[in-house]
């Protein structure tokens, strides 16, 4: 079954600090991969997925197939950028999304 | 353009009782998936509906069924509640036209006592 693991519950970091949230995913195949953002009292939004390729917010992520990873990173964090983050994959032929459970990130002033 | 709505937005339930919880597409949107967030996990798929027939079912029992009308608007039932079912449940709309991005509803927090 396809998998996505985030190893880290909680990445704390200070203002204008680099970013790294880690995605694993277990998947043979060509995997959509995508992350989601949950801002404090708002909902679940897309922030951006690989077949994209975009830079959101100043995020980009990077699909390494051979260390079947797909991390976010910014170089500079804001404060603004505190949030709940998942990593989720497609599953099946439907949009069936699979999330890991999530890394709060804390950016401190 | 109105957004994904869900309600109520909490409720508390007994165990054994039997809940429904209501969700409205965004327009233009033709398939709602619901997802269960139990604290400190990340959402799982429940089941999808397009077109008023359900369209694919996650590891959840029987017990958890469906709806989806034809203004594509959707019902998530639970009979039987048991403690575990208590945790956030999300609506997300779709379309088949950009079927990559789903919207998320603010979900209802259920509470089974």
């Amino acid at each position: 079954a396809q998998r996505v693991t985030q190893p880290e519950k909680l990445l704390s970091v200070f203002k204008g600090a680099p970013v790294e949230l880690k995605c694993n995913y277990s998947y043979s195949g060509s995997p959509e991969l995508f992350w989601y953002v949950q801002y404090s009292r708002q909902r679940l939004q897309l922030l951006l997925r690989h077949i994209s390729r975009e830079s959101i917010k100043g995020f980009t992520a990077d699909l390494n197939k051979g260390e079947t990873s797909f991390h976010l990173k910014k170089p500079f964090a804001q404060e603004e950028d505190s949030a709940m983050y998942y990593c989720a994959t497609f599953s099946g032929g439907y949009n069936k999304l699979i999330f890991g459970a999530g890394t709060r990130l804390a950016v401190h002033p | 353009e109105t957004g994904v709505t869900q309600s109520p937005t909490h409720l508390i339930k007994t165990r054994g009782q039997q809940v429904t919880l209501r969700c409205s597409s965004q327009s233009g949107h033709n398939t709602v998936s619901w997802y269960q967030q139990a604290l400190g996990q990340g959402p799982q798929f429940i089941f999808q509906y397009y077109r008023e027939e359900e369209n694919g079912r996650g590891n959840f029992p029987p017990r958890f069924s469906g709806l989806q009308f034809p203004n594509y608007s959707s019902e998530l039932n639970v009979n039987a509640l048991e403690l575990d079912d208590s945790a956030l449940y999300l609506c997300a709309s779709s379309s088949t036209g950009d079927s990559y991005e789903q919207y998320f509803g603010p979900g209802t927090r259920l509470t089974v006592t």
